[in-house]
């Protein structure tokens, strides 16, 4: 079964930019989307947003349109997500999920990826 | 607006049976909705996808005892036979085209 591997923590200085990766180990994404998804210390899950690998094509949610930006490397089987101007409040665990498009619904997590922002 | 809404926290017994509720803004009440759980320091595990019409599926290994229903806006997770385990935040979560929406989150306490 393929499972979702990210990248490891990263720490970074404000107003520098961070990737974060998501490989399909043991096979591909096949037909379904990637979504990003992060979670602040001690907060719930925030939808950042997500591509479909196959066509590339990729949305953000209205708060992160202007930093994030979803990329994928399908001769990789790897989605990228890259946040640029970080902050110190985008401190949190970022995860990617197996999306299943149109239905909408996340049913594989990646382990998550730490990244803090500080000087 | 796509707005899931649910109670910050619930408790139950050990052996007992516990439901979560996570309601649907106005106008979204079909929609389909996801369960997903979160132990403690562990990422989060999709438990399973609820239609509208009570139908539902499940990711793999997640037990009997977690069932999914509904009525009109209102999506419910019941976990049956409490265990330890079950400890966990859990969240539901929706989407429309181009958008996924998270509910806050309900903190489960096994007393």
């Amino acid at each position: 079964q393929v499972q979702l591997v990210q990248s490891g923590a990263e720490v970074k200085r404000p107003g520098s930019s961070v990737r974060v990766s998501c490989k399909a180990s043991g096979g591909t994404f096949n037909t379904y989307a990637v979504s990003w998804v992060r979670q602040a210390p001690g907060q719930g899950l925030e939808w950042m947003g997500g591509i479909i690998p196959i066509f590339g094509t990729s949305n953000a949610a209205r708060k992160f349109q202007d930093r994030v930006t979803i990329t994928t490397d399908e001769s990789a089987s790897t989605a990228y997500m890259e946040m640029s101007s970080l902050r110190s409040d985008d401190t949190a665990v970022y995860y990617c999920a197996r999306d299943r498009g149109y239905s909408g619904y996340l049913d594989q997590w990646g382990q998550g990826t730490l990244v803090i922002v500080s000087s | 607006q796509l707005v899931l809404t649910q109670s910050p926290s619930a408790s139950a017994s050990l052996g007992t049976s516990v439901r979560i509720t996570c309601t649907l803004s106005s106008g979204h009440s079909t929609n389909a909705i996801a369960w997903h759980q979160q132990q403690p320091e562990k990422g989060p595990r999709f438990l399973m996808k609820l239609n509208s019409d009570g139908s539902h599926t499940k990711g793999d290994g997640i037990p009997d005892r977690f069932s999914g229903s509904n009525s009109g806006a209102e999506h419910y997770l019941t976990i049956s036979n409490l265990q330890s385990e079950d400890e966990a935040d859990y969240y539901c979560q929706t989407w429309d085209i181009g958008i996924r929406v998270f509910g806050g989150g309900t903190r489960l306490t096994v007393l």
